[in-house]
């Protein structure tokens, strides 16, 4: 199997705040790890490539200073939204490579919805 | 720029027919080619990955072709059922561990 999990699924919180999201791989390590977000009946729109150990890649136009992103593990990153205003209002979802396989497809967590009222 | 096109509207079909899915792409030259399933508040499911050096991929109900000249891949769904019912991504890459990019995807509908 390769499943990918991410915590919290769903989570509110108020204008200012940091909210940190978990993905983690549970049954295979990932050396890549992917972060993208998604507006409602719009493509995924990809935000960063975390590789583990070393600092993310952001895509041209995401703030690397507002969206932080901790690879520690090879199953394990995390994102964090600091100081989040309504418009990050979003559906956040990760996915994972299986590292050592050569194998290029990803696999998606179920995602988390931030409303930040 | 790179661009990648599929159907923006919604794709109906009677189920048990084959649904045909279309991905075009403009400005890019992948090495490869996947198709992920997604369902509504869901994260995408991978399906199939075809190379560019490979013309038709099956798997059971499932078959993607891919034409470099023409620039397309064809999604195919045959004897589809509700249970297809989805929005479908296509996804380019070009290689090694870099990132793909995703089209916009098309919704599908298996009318019963």
């Amino acid at each position: 199997g390769a499943v990918v999990s991410q915590h919290p699924s769903w989570v509110i919180c108020k204008s200012g705040t940091s909210v940190k999201i978990e993905c983690r791989s549970l049954d295979f390590q990932a050396t890549t790890m992917f972060w993208y977000r998604q507006f409602p009946k719009q493509s995924l729109m990809l935000m960063a490539t975390s590789n583990e150990g070393s600092k993310a890649t952001y895509e041209q136009g995401v703030e690397k200073d507002k969206f932080l992103i901790n690879h520690a593990s090879l199953t394990l990153s995390t994102l964090t939204v600091t100081s989040a205003h309504p418009e990050d209002s979003s559906f956040y979802i990760c996915s994972a490579r299986k590292s050592g396989t050569g194998a290029y497809e990803q696999y998606f967590g179920p995602g988390t919805r931030l409303t930040v009222t | 720029s790179q661009k990648i096109e599929q159907n923006s509207e919604a794709l109906n079909i009677q189920e048990g027919k084959t649904a045909t899915l279309t991905c075009n792409y403009t400005n890019y030259s992948p090495a490869y080619l996947q198709w992920y399933r997604q369902d509504p508040g869901r994260g995408p499911v991978f399906l199939l990955l075809i190379r560019e050096n490979e013309k038709e991929k099956r798997k059971e109900r499932l078959k993607v072709t891919f034409d470099t000249t023409l620039k397309q891949s064809l999604f195919h769904i045959t004897a589809s059922q509700p249970a297809d019912s989805a929005t479908y991504l296509c996804a380019l890459g070009s290689g090694g561990y870099q990132k793909v990019t995703f089209g916009t995807g098309t919704k599908l509908q298996v009318i019963p």
